[in-house]
């Protein structure tokens, strides 16, 4: 049981190029969640899903899409990425109200 | 709407002696609230939350926190210090929209344990 998986750990970007994150998780959780973490700004949520097939803006999504088409499987993506977007991404999900944690992916726009 | 403050950016301790991290909450209804853990370079780690039953819950590595209504605080306690408690600690309100169950994060507390 590895809980929740994320891919890359860390990845260096050129403003403009594009990328996406890949979160999974093996817990059979509806919920599933990425959020940025940034120095002194605690995590703040970028997307969320209920549920495969669903997706919702959180709080900070100008600049970022999500799919979920496999329940387990949670994808973020950047279009064309700016240095404002480098920060350390998070991914959870949770069965309803707990939410578990991915180790992270550390992003550098340059 | 929930909000959550955490009072402290950083709090430094010595090895041994007791750790108190605070966190206040705002909430319009009977909140859940949650502390999170995070070592260097690593993920977040539960380490306890408190639903609406017993007010002093207890967490994994000796830490426990007390939920007082009256003061509206959450705050984290652990009786004696470990070197490896050195981490940012995170205090979060759980928040219903539209259905669905959002955390609100605190800023974080940074705790430094001197040998």
């Amino acid at each position: 049981n590895a809980g929740v998986t994320q891919t890359p750990k860390f990845r260096v970007l050129k403003t403009g190029q594009s990328m996406t994150l890949l979160c999974a998780q093996d817990m059979n959780h509806e919920y599933m969640y990425w959020y940025r973490q940034d120095p002194g700004m605690g995590l703040r949520l970028i997307h969320y899903s209920v549920g495969e097939g669903t997706t919702a803006k959180g709080e900070v999504p100008d600049g970022y899409n999500v799919s979920r088409l496999k329940k387990q499987n949670f994808l973020l993506g950047l279009e064309s990425a700016a240095p404002s977007q480098t920060s350390v991404y998070f991914c959870a999900s949770s069965p309803q109200e707990t939410q578990y944690f991915g180790p992270g992916t550390r992003l550098l726009v340059l | 709407a929930q909000s959550v403050t955490q009072l402290d950016s950083h709090v430094s301790v010595s090895e041994g002696t007791p750790v108190l991290l605070r966190c206040n909450y705002s909430s319009s209804y009977s909140p859940s609230l949650f502390w999170y853990v995070q070592h260097p370079n690593k993920g977040l780690q539960l380490l306890l939350k408190y639903t609406s039953a017993a007010t002093l819950v207890k967490g994994i590595n000796g830490f426990e926190a007390e939920f007082k209504k009256s003061e509206t605080s959450f705050h984290l306690t652990k009786p004696s210090a470990h070197m490896s408690d050195a981490a940012e600690y995170f205090c979060v309100v759980s928040a219903v929209t539209s259905g669905t169950y959002k955390y609100i994060f605190g800023t974080g507390t940074r705790l430094k344990v001197l040998a």
